[in-house]
């Protein structure tokens, strides 16, 4: 869905360096979600957060994965020392409230790519 | 913890054949169901959900799923698809005040 804005859309990194991937909520929207979609597989599930609060980050990997959304500015996933593994597409979506019977509308996704 | 699986990872059609796309679930709790689809390149877009009520649920697109709970699963079914319709389609589950788990795609492939 336009409204969630995902920048950049393409990103290459070498390995050692670091992704920051930003994710703009639509209007109104203070919940978001982000999503990892590794080649050949469905999305998984990696942080949930509030304006200022993460809420659920049992899908984060324990290391080099941070996530954060200010009260003000986009949420920004983090990703230190990339490696080839991490190369897959990240989506955003965001809802209005944390509940899910709410439309979560997603994002175009940022495609990261580790060479 | 829930599951979804998709039975078929990849489904070639005719143009004006129906199709169904497969999905089953396992989830001890109460659930939300969901289909997206997903064009090459894009985000997911969402076709329809299942919330409560009436087990057969219209989405966009021509597309419909019914619930069965019973057999725990939510397939997806057109009468009569078209090229236009080529694309991934996800099927995902989410508890009550919970987050989205979605099954692995099933790549549905429409030919002329």
């Amino acid at each position: 869905n336009a409204g969630v804005m995902q920048n950049p859309r393409h990103l290459v990194r070498r390995r050692g360096q670091e992704a920051r991937l930003r994710c703009s909520p639509m209007k109104g929207h203070s919940h978001v979600y982000w999503y990892r979609q590794l080649p050949e597989e469905g999305l998984k599930f990696m942080v949930y957060l509030q304006k200022e609060n993460i809420i659920d980050e049992s899908g984060m990997p324990k290391e080099r994965f941070s996530a954060e959304f200010p009260k003000e500015g986009p949420s920004i996933l983090r990703i230190q020392q990339v490696v080839r593994g991490d190369s897959a597409a990240y989506f955003c979506a965001s809802s209005p409230l944390g509940e899910i019977r709410n439309t979560i509308y997603f994002g175009e996704g940022s495609w990261l790519t580790v060479v | 913890a829930q599951s979804v699986t998709q039975l078929d990872s990849q489904v070639p059609v005719f143009e004006e054949a129906p199709v169904e796309l497969r999905c089953n679930y396992s989830s001890s709790v109460s659930v939300y169901l969901f289909w997206y689809v997903q064009y090459p390149n894009q985000g997911l877009q969402l076709l329809l959900k299942y919330l409560s009520g009436s087990t057969l649920v219209k989405g966009i697109n021509g597309f419909e799923a019914e619930f069965n709970k019973s057999q725990t699963s939510f397939h997806l079914r057109k009468p009569s698809v078209h090229i236009s319709d080529t694309a991934e389609y996800f099927c995902a589950v989410a508890p009550l005040g919970g987050k989205l788990i979605f099954g692995q795609g099933t790549e549905l492939s429409v030919k002329p």
